[in-house]
């Protein structure tokens, strides 16, 4: 079955802790995206990649931290500097413009 | 910088009329434009894109959009709206010229289907 999964669902995290979300797809897709919705506010853009070993800022990146060391692979990591981030996060695949999408990982600062 | 706008927050129409969902852009170059569907607590679900050629573009579900280059508009429309179309719709722009593949989406239109 093809697609996008991001885990985990939902996520607590502490106040200044790291935690990685992971995005995985077997689309074979060379760009992937994170974004973060928040309620009202639409979908913002953090990071994006269009190629292994490259990556973009999106813009809202400050406080947040990516690899794309595999084709498949595209983890975003929230770290402690993230001032408020308290929100619903999308990844997505995108081919030839259109964005396939995760389930999305809902992550709560406790 | 590329942009796009969806200027009601919410759209309320009755079943079995017409629904429209409005939205503008903001390209430096030419548009690839999308829209998208999102039911609650899932990713986004593509509906239609907008790529070259005729400016009406039909998509799923039986929804269509329309093009119009003049206005930078890209509005989404279905002739007869379902209480299942009950969602949030965004609308998204990438500028065709641009490095770099940036996809941006509006802020999102929330539509509520009454029986």
């Amino acid at each position: 079955d093809g697609g996008i999964t991001q885990s985990p669902k939902y996520l607590f995290r502490k106040e200044g802790q790291n935690v990685t979300l992971s995005c995985e797809q077997n689309l074979n897709h060379d760009a992937m995206y994170w974004y973060r919705q928040d309620p009202g506010q639409g979908l913002r853009l953090i990071y994006y990649s269009q190629i292994v070993n490259d990556f973009q800022k999106g813009d809202i990146a400050e406080g947040y931290s990516v690899s794309r060391e595999k084709k498949e692979s595209f983890p975003l990591t929230v770290t402690s500097a993230q001032k408020n981030p308290t929100a619903f996060y999308l990844c997505a695949s995108v081919d030839r413009g259109k964005a396939f999408f995760g389930q999305g990982t809902r992550l709560t600062v406790v | 910088a590329q942009s796009v706008a969806q200027p009601e927050d919410q759209v309320n129409v009755a079943e079995g009329n017409p629904l429209t969902v409005k939205c503008t852009y903001s390209v430096s170059g030419n548009p690839y434009l999308f829209w998208y569907v999102q039911y609650p607590n899932r990713g986004l679900q593509f509906l239609l894109k907008y790529i070259t050629g005729d400016n009406l573009v039909k998509g799923s579900y039986g929804f269509e959009a329309e093009f119009n280059k003049s206005q930078t508009s890209f509005h989404l429309k279905k002739p007869s709206a379902l209480v299942s179309d009950s969602a949030l719709y965004f609308c998204a722009v990438r500028d065709r010229e641009a490095a770099g593949n940036k996809l941006t989406f509006g802020g999102g239109t929330r539509v509520l289907v009454k029986p």
